[in-house]
Order: structure tokens, then C-alpha cells, then sequence
């Protein structure tokens, strides 16, 4: 049973417009998600993160949104850069166990059009 | 050198084989972790050291052996390994102190084939 789930596979944007990649869980015990960037032939790379606490978090062109009701959250990435063109991945877990517990989605490819 | 640093990057064995991978993170993190990347599946936790103490297995065949004997370092050791257990093998680090919720950082991971 996969707690985190990222329905698309892939993405492909405009250059210069908004990519929204979205992530849903079932386990109403996560409070805490983090997104993840990977480029080929590399590992993961922390991105943003957001505390159950909030339901917005944003660090330059990323906001991630939070919507507890619906256990889903969001990724926002504006402007898109070709640069950005990577697999993103969504991860969740209970803050209490720190990072023992990091939950992955199986990740959505974006492509950036130029 | 900064990071978290895995070698090989490419490893090619036979069934029968033994060989280790190797991690070595440069953050001053106290735990780290082994996760598997498989074809079109999640990153899945495999195991977790915290304090060089392991925490967590989860459900892992014995035939991965981890070892870490600090917390800068960590092996994984393969022995008879099975054609479908070729996949991305990534370690990762954190701070390692619960209720932070802090961010794991990852090595480039070793691409595994089992032949």
C-alpha cells in the first residue's frame, strides 16, 4: 500500500510559466513532507519542505501548499527554468522519528519547454 | 571533499559474487541510511544508523549486510545477490535528532547490476 502517492509520472511546462506538481497521502500521521529534485546520474536533493503546522511554505520560485483535509500537497515552481527539468519527489514523515521514517513517492519527471 | 560521497558509482556483479559498497558523508550527521531505487518505485528505506547504532531494518534478505563503524561511514555488504536486486542504491545523511524533522541529504548512488 503506497502511503504517498504522485499520480503523474510527468510534466511538461512552458518556459517561463507555472509548474504545479502534486502529491497525495493516506497516512494522517505524517506532519511533516519534504520535496526532493533529482537530476540523472545523481541523488536526490532537498528542495522545501513544510510542517504540518503551516499550509504554506515558500523559498524563491518555490511555494509548497499543504492542504491537511485532503491530505494533499502541492509544489509550485514559477517562473520555470529550463534548469528545472528533473524528477521531483514528494516524501512524508512523522517528525518524531526525525528522518528514520522518509516516505517516498515514485516521483514525477518535469520538463521545461524553451 | 563535501557531502555525501558513494563509491563505486557503477558496479556490475555475478550471483555469486561479494563486493561492498561504500558512503562517507562530510556534515557532521549522526545518522545515515541506506535506500533502494528500483525501476518505477519509490525510494525504499532500507536501513537506518543512528550513533553508528543501527535503528531500523526494514524487512531487508540478509544477503545485505550493513556496517558502520562511525558516523562518517557506512558499508553495505552483498553477498549472493539475486538478478532483482539490480537497482540505485542511494545513502543519505541527516542530523539525526528526532523531532527536527530535518532534511536527509543523499549521495549520487551506485547503479547496481546483478548478472
Amino acid at each position: 500500500d503506497q502511503q504517498v502517492k504522485q499520480n503523474s509520472p510527468s510534466l511538461s511546462v512552458q518556459e517561463g510559466r507555472i509548474s504545479i506538481l502534486n502529491c497525495d497521502y493516506t497516512n494522517s500521521m505524517f506532519d511533516y513532507f519534504l520535496w526532493y529534485k533529482k537530476y540523472p546520474a545523481e541523488g536526490p536533493t532537498f528542495l522545501i519542505s513544510i510542517s504540518s503546522i503551516k499550509d504554506k511554505n515558500e523559498d524563491g520560485r518555490f511555494t509548497v501548499f499543504l492542504n491537511k483535509s485532503a491530505k494533499h500537497l502541492s509544489l509550485h515552481i514559477v517562473p520555470s527554468q529550463p534548469g528545472d527539468s528533473a524528477v521531483y519527489f514528494c516524501a512524508a514523515t512523522k517528525s518524531n522519528f526525525g528522518n528514520e521514517k522518509l516516505t517516498f513517492g515514485t516521483g514525477t519527471r518535469l520538463t521545461i519547454i524553451p | 571533499e563535501t557531502g555525501v560521497t558513494q563509491t563505486p558509482r557503477h558496479l556490475v556483479m555475478g550471483m555469486t559474487n561479494k563486493k561492498s559498497l561504500k558512503c562517507e558523508q562530510h556534515l557532521g550527521h549522526n545518522a545515515m541510511y541506506w535506500y533502494k531505487q528500483s525501476a518505477k518505485k519509490p525510494l525504499e528505506l532500507m536501513f537506518v544508523y543512528n550513533f553508528k547504532e543501527q535503528t531500523e531494518n526494514n524487512s531487508v534478505p540478509s544477503r545485505f549486510s550493513p556496517e558502520c563503524p562511525n558516523s562518517s561511514h557506512l558499508f553495505l555488504h552483498l553477498h549472493t545477490l539475486q538478478p532483482e536486486d539490480s537497482a540505485l542504491y542511494l545513502c543519505a545523511s541527516s542530523q539525526g535528532l528526532r523531532g527536527r524533522g530535518t532534511e536527509a541529504f543523499f549521495g549520487q548512488g551506485t547503479r547496481l547490476t546483478v548478472v
